[in-house]
């Protein structure tokens, strides 16, 4: 097993910017999560992928969107950045829909 | 409305002791609850999860309780290390109105040695 790993590890972009952020998950986890975590704060849930289809949604505007791929690989998309979007952007893969989560080390965005 | 939360934002605890950790959550309809630790600089760690058929359930070390009928959430670590001290987050997994994880704000274990 590898881990989930995450890229970038850290990022700066200008408000009103597009973001692609990037995640590998370990082999065979077929469900895949994005949170943000601001600082000192919770990680809040974005939303879920189960077999390349989104599954469950957090309360982020549709600029958010994902893909999970076919290769256990998944990417978030923000665009029309904003300075509220700086965060820590986390990813957490799990085997099945429920249980076992491992988390990324994840992305820090920061919008200037 | 929807939210996990914590009593104790920070606990300060004595190596060897046992620390409790607790969460309060809203939505009954949740049947599936975990617990992480985070260390500065990563991502959370799955610790243990528990479902809601269960009350409770042991690992090494830790034990989840769950009592449903307030809505209440507990982690307990026994003889508590020096490796210990970090964030301790809950999270509820709930199917209202589509799937959702929530986590809580967290609570700081300090460990004095």
């Amino acid at each position: 097993e590898t881990g989930v790993t995450q890229s970038p590890t850290h990022l700066i972009k200008t408000r009103g910017q597009q973001v692609t952020l990037r995640c590998s998950s370990q082999s065979g986890h077929n469900t895949v999560s994005w949170y943000q975590q601001a600082l000192g704060q919770g990680p809040q849930f974005i939303f879920q992928y189960y077999r390349e289809e989104e599954n469950g949604r957090g309360n982020f505007p549709p600029r958010f969107s994902g893909l999970q791929f076919p290769n256990y690989s998944s990417e978030l998309n923000v665009n029309a950045l904003e300075l509220d979007d700086s965060a820590l952007y986390l990813c957490a893969s799990s085997l099945e829909l429920e249980g076992g989560y491992t988390f990324g080390s994840g992305t820090r965005l920061t919008v200037v | 409305g929807e939210s996990v939360g914590l009593h104790l934002p920070t606990l300060s605890v004595q190596e060897g002791d046992n620390s409790i950790i607790n969460c309060a959550y809203s939505n009954s309809a949740s049947d599936y609850f975990i617990w992480y630790k985070q260390e500065s600089g990563k991502g959370p760690q799955f610790i243990i999860d528990i479902r809601s058929n269960m009350d409770k359930r042991q690992g090494q070390r830790v034990t989840v309780l769950l009592n449903k009928t307030v809505k209440h959430l507990s982690l307990q670590i026994a003889a508590t290390q020096p490796g210990d001290s970090a964030v301790y987050f809950c999270a509820e997994n709930t199917y209202t109105g589509g799937f959702k994880t929530i986590f809580g704000a967290g609570t700081r274990l300090f460990v004095k040695a």
